[in-house]
Parts: C-alpha cells; sequence; structure tokens
C-alpha cells in the first residue's frame, strides 16, 4: 500500500534563507510523486512531479525535489524563500489501483515566511 | 483558456436540500475526479469519471452522485444535504487516468 507522510506540520522561515519541507512515503513499486501548493482559499496548483526519469525535479518558482529511493523521501527546497510562498504544500504519491488513479495526499505543511 | 471552473464558488445550504456542484474543463481530459478537503484529513476523493459516460466511486461516495454525459461537465449532486457535508469541494481533470491531475479553485459548502 502507498502512504505519505509529511515530517512538519508547520515550518517558518525568513524571507530570502532556504525551505526545507520533509515528504517521506512508501509505496510498493516505483512510485509517482507530487508536490502541490495551495495559498489560502485557493485551488492546489501543480509545483512538480516525479516519474522516474531524472531525480532531481525542478518545477515552478524556484522549487525543486529531490527522489531518493534508499531514503523513501521526496524532500521540496528552494534556495531563498520569498514572501509569496507562504501557503501549504501537500506531497502526493499516486497509485493506480481499482480502475483509476488515486492520490494519496499527506497531511500538509504550512509554511510562513517572515521578513 | 480558463481550464477548469467551478460553480459557486461558495453556498450556504439548509440540511435536508438538493445541491449540485458544478465543475467545467476546457482541456479535453478524459479523466475528471471530486475531492473533499477537510481540516486534519486532507483531501478525499469522492467520486471519479475515467471518460465520458463512465463514472466510479471513491474513498467517500456516500451522499454524493455524479454524472458525466460529455467531457466538459462532471456535477457533484447531494440529494441530501447534511452537516457533515460542510467541506470544501475540489473538482480536478487529467489527461488521462494516469495522468497529472489538476485542480479547480474550489466551492466552499457549508450546511447548517
Amino acid at each position: 500500500a502507498q502512504s505519505v507522510t509529511q515530517l512538519d506540520s508547520h515550518v517558518s522561515v525568513s524571507e530570502g534563507t532556504p525551505v526545507l519541507l520533509r515528504c517521506n512515503y512508501s509505496s510498493s513499486y516505483s512510485p509517482s510523486l507530487f508536490w502541490y501548493v495551495q495559498h489560502p482559499n485557493k485551488g492546489l496548483q501543480l509545483l512538480l512531479k516525479y516519474t522516474s526519469a531524472a531525480t532531481l525535479v525542478k518545477g515552478i518558482n524556484g522549487f525543486e525535489a529531490e527522489f531518493k529511493k534508499s531514503e523513501t523521501s521526496f524532500h521540496l527546497t528552494k534556495p531563498s524563500a520569498h514572501m509569496s510562498d507562504a501557503a501549504e504544500y501537500f506531497c502526493v504519491v499516486s497509485a493506480f489501483s481499482g480502475g483509476y488513479n488515486k492520490l494519496i495526499f499527506g497531511a500538509g505543511t504550512r509554511l510562513a515566511v517572515h521578513p | 483558456i480558463a481550464g477548469i471552473t467551478q460553480a459557486p464558488t461558495s453556498q450556504i445550504l439548509a440540511a435536508g436540500r438538493r445541491m449540485t456542484l458544478r465543475c467545467t474543463q476546457d482541456m479535453r481530459h478524459n479523466a475528471m475526479y471530486w475531492y473533499r478537503q477537510d481540516l486534519g484529513l486532507g483531501l478525499r476523493l469522492i467520486h471519479y469519471s475515467n471518460t465520458a459516460g463512465t463514472t466510479g466511486k471513491g474513498e467517500v461516495p456516500d451522499g454524493y452522485s455524479v454524472s458525466r454525459a460529455n467531457t466538459d461537465d462532471f456535477p457533484l449532486t447531494l440529494a441530501s444535504a447534511v452537516p457533515s457535508q460542510t467541506s470544501v469541494y475540489f473538482c480536478a481533470s487529467s489527461v488521462s487516468a494516469q495522468e497529472t491531475q489538476y485542480f479547480g479553485p474550489g466551492t466552499r459548502l457549508l450546511v447548517l
């Protein structure tokens, strides 16, 4: 069975400092992994996805994530936080089972960015 | 290109009333989905449709029904709303059943 654990429910950083949002996954086969971002009162926007190509995945807005099979991790990073990055971030694993593509969401990490 | 639109943006509904949430996509995606988002529970799949004319049940289908008469539209109906259906509802679509899902802006529903 597939599952996702986001290790931090809240992360707070200062503007201009690096961002690290941690995600561990469990999957019985090579997974497809995603990071989505949700700004307050908005829908979910796809940041990036991993689908067994390059292990370092670059996304929008300067975010990237590295797939580490040995550590079953897919942490999201950004070198320099911007105020507009304040949002909730979801790590997601997909599993095609029972005739449909099931997205399994982590509980989310709320990122706060301080001036 | 609008992507996915949902209507209404928000709604307050009396318990027992019938309500249809609308979802339209203009990307010609074959697969569409309905999720609900609840605090502490993340997003859970209600119903899905892999292609026009077909639908299936997700994780939490009870109290909801869907139809997929054409490629673009995927309405979600609450036949008789209950307070536990208070939630934020997201529609999503993907090119095909195994491809990346893209989400609409959501509908906030309060059932009193």
